[in-house]
């Protein structure tokens, strides 16, 4: 099983360059999520897919980011334009159900996309 | 203000047990986490504990809940170099979506 898998590792933009994050997850995970680690801070949640609807987006700043996932496997996360304040690590992560009463939801991350905005 | 809370920094001496806190807000958390975070990798399971238990133990790790304080705690025993990491709390309740604390950097010395 190869994990989360995330490309790219690493970018390095100017402001108002567009950028594109990919993710694969875990095969027969329908739940994926996408969050933003700041330099010193915790994951904050900035969009949830179950399957190939987004049923969390509020923290997503629509105005300049979008994503999608397509065939409820892997999802992009664009920015477009990207600004200083984009600069952070990008975490793709998945789990087998969310929502439910099922029990505890273990996600599982990614390396991360960490994206510098000259 | 911050749904979860942790201290930043924890230094310990190789050998030594590491205990590392978190406080929350939601009383009606349900599973209560502990992730590991290594430089320039994503985070990573270590144990979770239901809002119904008070201790856990696996291994070198000891969960402990006290739900009326809404305190966690991860104690790691003879702690290692290797333990070096940054060690987030989280939390899910009816959403089951997890909140994470800013995390604790935990460095452990010779």
């Amino acid at each position: 099983e190869a994990g989360v898998v995330q490309s790219p590792r690493y970018k390095i933009i100017e402001k108002k360059q567009p950028v594109a994050f990919w993710c694969n997850p875990i095969s027969g995970h329908n739940t994926l999520y996408w969050y933003r680690q700041n330099l010193g801070q915790g994951p904050e949640l900035l969009i949830r897919y179950e399957n190939e609807e987004a049923v969390d987006d509020s923290q997503l700043p629509k105005d300049r980011f979008s994503a999608e996932r397509l065939k409820g496997v892997d999802s992009t996360l664009k920015i477009q334009p990207a600004e200083l304040g984009d600069s952070a690590v990008y975490l793709c992560a998945s789990s087998l159900v969310a929502g439910t009463d099922s029990g505890a939801n273990v996600l599982t991350f990614g390396a991360g996309s960490r994206l510098t905005v000259l | 203000g911050e749904d979860v809370e942790q201290s930043l920094f924890l230094s310990v001496r190789e050998g030594d047990s590491s205990v590392i806190n978190c406080t929350y807000t939601d009383s009606s958390s349900t599973y209560l986490y502990w992730y590991k975070q290594e430089p320039g990798a994503g985070l990573q399971l270590l144990t979770y504990i239901f809002s119904n238990m008070d201790m856990k133990q696996d291994q070198r790790l000891t969960v402990l809940l006290n739900k009326k304080d809404k305190h966690l705690s991860l104690r790691i025993a003879d702690t290692q170099t290797g333990d070096s990491a940054i060690y987030f709390c989280a939390e899910t309740e009816g959403s089951y979506i997890p909140t994470f604390g800013r995390g604790t950097s935990l460095i452990v010395h010779p």
